[in-house]
């Protein structure tokens, strides 16, 4: 079975640039989360995507969104970009409707922002 | 609000045991898990805690204390491949908490 996938795996954007980046989930997994990875803050929770509805976001602006298709592939948008948004953006896929216990998330490798 | 801490780094020697503490204040608590993460690479899960107690898997085992809102890592027989960032993470209610990680780095 084919791992989390994301494309691209590495990007370099200037500042005001806006960026799309893309992950497809292992297969009949339908929940899709986003985290920015960064030496400072360590894993932070963007958004989860389940069934083509965000279910749950964290404490980011507005300029990072996201959205889901049938499918069940992701996409994450960041508009206007900031220095500070230089990071490993990461997504996890998990399989259950629960949102509680055991649901464990498998990560793919991770998309390498650098805002010039 | 919601907090996780954990060492930011740690050293070990091959073949020696290593315990990796994470403590947890977050506002639900639906189970912790530990992620290993390999420079450049995607966090891979190691295991889960949702009951007191100690989980063991081969060489990792991992323990949880809700009450004390109290987890750790320990490895065992450590290898130079366990060189690694060790991530504690907690499903508040809804979503998945990080903390900020341990390296760990083994010497031979």
């Amino acid at each position: 079975k084919a791992g989390v996938t994301q494309t691209p795996r590495y990007l370099i954007k200037t500042r005001g640039q806006q960026v799309t980046l893309s992950c497809s989930p292992i297969s009949g997994h339908r929940s899709v989360s986003w985290y920015q990875q960064t030496p400072g803050q360590g894993l932070q929770f963007l958004f989860e995507y389940f069934s083509e509805t965000q279910r749950n976001k964290g404490n980011f602006p507005g300029r990072f969104s996201g959205r889901q298709f049938s499918n069940s592939r992701s996409e994450m948008n960041v508009s206007t970009l900031e220095l500070g948004d230089s990071a490993l953006y990461l997504c996890a896929s998990s399989v259950t409707l629960d949102r509680g216990v055991g649901n464990e998330q498998f990560f793919g490798p991770g998309t390498r922002l650098t805002v010039l | 609000g919601q907090n996780i801490d954990q060492p930011t780094e740690m050293t070990a020697t091959e073949g020696a045991i290593v315990q990796i503490n994470c403590t947890y204040q977050t506002s639900g608590f639906n189970g912790l898990f530990w992620y290993q993460q390999h420079a450049g690479e995607a966090p891979t899960f190691l295991s889960y805690n949702v009951l007191d107690g100690l989980e063991e898997k081969g060489r990792f085992s991992s323990f949880l204390s809700r009450s004390k809102g109290y987890s750790y890592l320990l490895l065992k027989e450590l290898q130079m491949k366990d060189s690694a960032s060790y991530l504690c993470a907690v499903w508040d209610t809804d979503k998945l908490i990080f903390g900020t990680g341990t390296r760990l780095q083994v010497f031979p």
